[in-house]
């Protein structure tokens, strides 16, 4: 049962474009949620996150959007870059628990 | 700031032997987490430490088990493998309290099971 989902498994955007990468999940007592990226050969590098509180999160190029209600969440980069070309995944966990459990991912491609 | 370094980075074992994975977290972090993933299942929760105790544990079975060492360092080994435990096992330290969910990973150590 996939408590996390990421059900667009590759995305494609031309540089300088918004790319919009979208995660559900079906489990109410999550209440953090993050997004990670990752390259080939690396971990997953923390990008930004967002707690049930609030609905949306900024940091510089990328947003972080939450719908409770839908049980949605979206990344919005914006503008894209052809180094923003990774692994997204989202990730969910209850309260201040380590326990993450993660969607199974996007590859985004941004095309210069 | 030296990030989490996960040792050895690469390696290759047969099925029924057994296996250790090193994590060295970053100073001041003492809880240390796994994961495992596959390209099959993602990145699913293993286990996690805090204060050299196992403070959470994921859905697997008793072959693969962990430990937290008192400098924060944590080990984790998978016992008789089987070709399916073939996964990139990842390790990631937080702070506790506020900002405890976000997790910093290390580069993971890819094991391959023949």
């Amino acid at each position: 049962d996939q408590q996390v989902k990421q059900n667009s498994p590759s995305l494609s955007v031309q540089e300088g474009r918004i790319s919009i990468l979208n995660c559900d999940y079906t489990n109410s007592m999550f209440d953090y949620f993050l997004w990670y990226k990752k390259y080939p050969a690396e971990g997953p590098t923390f990008l930004i996150s967002i707690s049930s509180i609030k609905d949306k999160n900024e940091d510089g190029r990328f947003t972080v959007f939450l719908n409770k209600s839908a049980k949605h969440l979206s990344l919005h980069i914006v503008p894209s870059q052809p180094g923003d070309s990774a692994v997204y995944f989202c990730a969910a966990s209850k309260s201040s628990a380590r326990q993450l459990t993660f969607g199974s991912g996007t590859q985004l491609t941004v095309l210069p | 700031k030296a990030g989490v370094t996960q040792t050895p980075r690469y390696l290759i074992k047969t099925r029924g032997q057994q296996v250790t994975l090193s994590c060295s977290p970053i100073s001041g972090h003492r809880s240390v987490s796994w994961y495992q993933q596959t390209p099959g299942q993602g990145l699913q929760f293993l286990f996690e430490y805090f204060s050299e105790t196992q403070r959470n544990k994921g859905n697997f079975p008793g072959r693969f088990s962990g430990r937290q060492f008192s400098n924060s360092r944590s080990e984790m080994n998978v016992s008789t493998l089987e070709l399916g435990d073939s996964a990139l096992y990842l390790c990631a330290s937080s702070l506790d309290g506020i900002g405890a969910n976000v997790l910093t990973f290390g580069a993971g150590s890819r094991l391959t099971v023949l």
